[in-house]
């Protein structure tokens, strides 16, 4: 299957500060990825999709002023939480694969953010 | 709206003890149904895919099936190391919908 990548695998930030996490598609090219958190012992909570070249599109309840999401090239997509609180700790997953979205997805290895 | 149901919540087998897990579905022109595994701290891996009833996918003690309502995920003589959760997807005209998993639990 497809090989997809995250980075940073966890990290640690104060309240207030902005963390950026990556997410790239190493052996194809993904027009469309997504972005997904996950609480403890719960499913995966769909964020938002990302586009190549376009905007991200948010699921309702999601605000996209706080998660910014940029994917700049066919293998790269960001998600930035800006102005981190406590309760944006969580685990982050992207994913990608199909075309334009359709079919099986494959997950990077997720990011753990805790928020002091 | 779209829905996925997975059953049991959680399972505890026997190291060999086969059994099998549920995912049912509510959803509008379904395109595909998706299974993983899950380990904790860790994203999902892609097990099978499913598009329509009748349809059978093997892998190792794995075995998927699909029906117009519900999936199963069949697991013959499981071993510890299959301890994982499994989530269960589908996919209509928007992005995957996941039911909760089903967190396996093998005793050796």
């Amino acid at each position: 299957g497809a090989v997809v990548s995250q980075h940073p695998s966890w990290v640690i930030c104060k309240s207030g500060t902005s963390v950026k996490i990556e997410c790239r598609s190493l052996d194809f090219q993904a027009t469309t990825m997504f972005w997904y958190r996950q609480f403890p012992k719960q499913s995966l909570m769909l964020m938002a999709t990302s586009n190549e070249g376009s905007k991200a599109t948010y699921e309702q309840g999601v605000e996209k002023d706080k998660f910014l999401i940029n994917h700049a090239s066919l293998t790269l997509s960001t998600l930035t939480v800006t102005s981190a609180h406590p309760e944006d700790s969580s685990f982050y997953i992207c994913s990608a694969g199909g075309l334009a979205g359709v079919g099986e997805q494959f997950f990077g290895p997720g990011t753990r953010l805790t928020v002091l | 709206e779209d829905q996925v149901t997975q059953s049991p919540e959680a399972l505890r087998l026997q190291e060999g003890e086969s059994s099998s897990l549920n995912c049912s579905y509510t959803v509008s022109g379904l395109r595909g149904l998706f299974w993983y595994r899950q380990d904790p701290g860790k994203g999902p891996e892609f097990l099978f895919t499913l598009y329509s009833a009748g349809e059978e996918k093997e892998k190792e003690r794995l075995k998927a099936t699909l029906t117009k309502k519900e999936s199963f995920l069949h697991i013959t003589a499981p071993k510890p190391e299959d301890s994982a959760t499994y989530l269960c997807a589908v996919q209509t005209n928007t992005p995957l919908v996941f039911g909760k998993g089903t967190r396996l639990s093998v005793i050796a």
